[in-house]
């Protein structure tokens, strides 16, 4: 039962432009949404996060795009700088979920220099 | 900055052995977990812990499994009888109210 899904396995994008990363959600009582990276080797580290009561939010480069009507959440990276080449993971709570985060399969970002 | 830490990185074990994974969580944090991934798969939520008690577990979570708290620092996951099909990176957690998870970096258990 995929209720997060990430659909692009991989994406590959020039240092410099955008990178944008989607995720889509079936289970409509998710009302917390979060960004993890994931270098190999590494734990899942926090990048950003948007309550489902905002439709957008921006932290330096990152900026988390939610469209609750489509429940589709995108992540936009711009600058994309080469150490930004990891996993990139979405994230869904819902508060009748308690703390428990389901977590997408991940899209694997490549930035060439 | 803080931080989770697994110990060990790596574990080999024979099937139907036991396993029991270390975590010491941030120092201040109240809710612990554990996910895993197997290869190639998503993370998966296993078990959340406060208050030194489950507080939730999934049906991965079976009767195998168990936790601990045995002092003030370390969080520690148990597998009785080991299966093949454990075999994935176990993931600590930690947070000390907010959404946002700490991660610890994994211990990769094989199983043989």
């Amino acid at each position: 039962d995929q209720q997060v899904k990430q659909n692009s396995p991989s994406l590959s994008v020039q240092e410099g432009r955008i990178s944008i990363l989607n995720c889509d959600y079936t289970n409509s009582m998710f009302d917390y949404f979060l960004w993890y990276k994931k270098y190999p080797a590494e734990g899942p580290t926090f990048l950003i996060s948007i309550s489902s009561i905002k439709d957008k939010n921006e932290d330096g480069r990152f900026t988390v795009f939610l469209n609750k009507s489509a429940k589709h959440l995108s992540l936009h990276i711009v600058p994309s700088q080469p150490g930004d080449s990891a996993v990139y993971f979405c994230a869904a709570s819902s508060e009748s979920s308690g703390d428990k985060l389901t977590f997408g399969t991940g899209t694997r970002l490549a930035v060439r220099p | 900055e803080p931080e989770v830490t697994q110990t060990p990185s790596h574990q080999v074990t024979q099937m139907g052995q036991e396993v029991i994974l270390r975590c010491v969580p941030i120092s201040n944090h109240l809710y612990f977990y554990w996910y895993r991934q197997i290869l190639g798969q998503k993370v998966e939520f296993l078990v959340s812990f406060y208050n030194n008690e489950i507080s939730e577990k999934s049906e991965i979570f079976d009767d195998q499994f168990s936790v601990e708290r045995p002092d003030g620092s370390n969080f520690t996951l148990k597998i009785r009888s080991t299966k093949l099909e454990d075999s994935a990176m176990y993931f600590c957690a930690s947070h000390g109210g907010g959404e946002k998870l700490f991660f610890g970096s994994g211990t990769q258990l094989s199983v043989l």
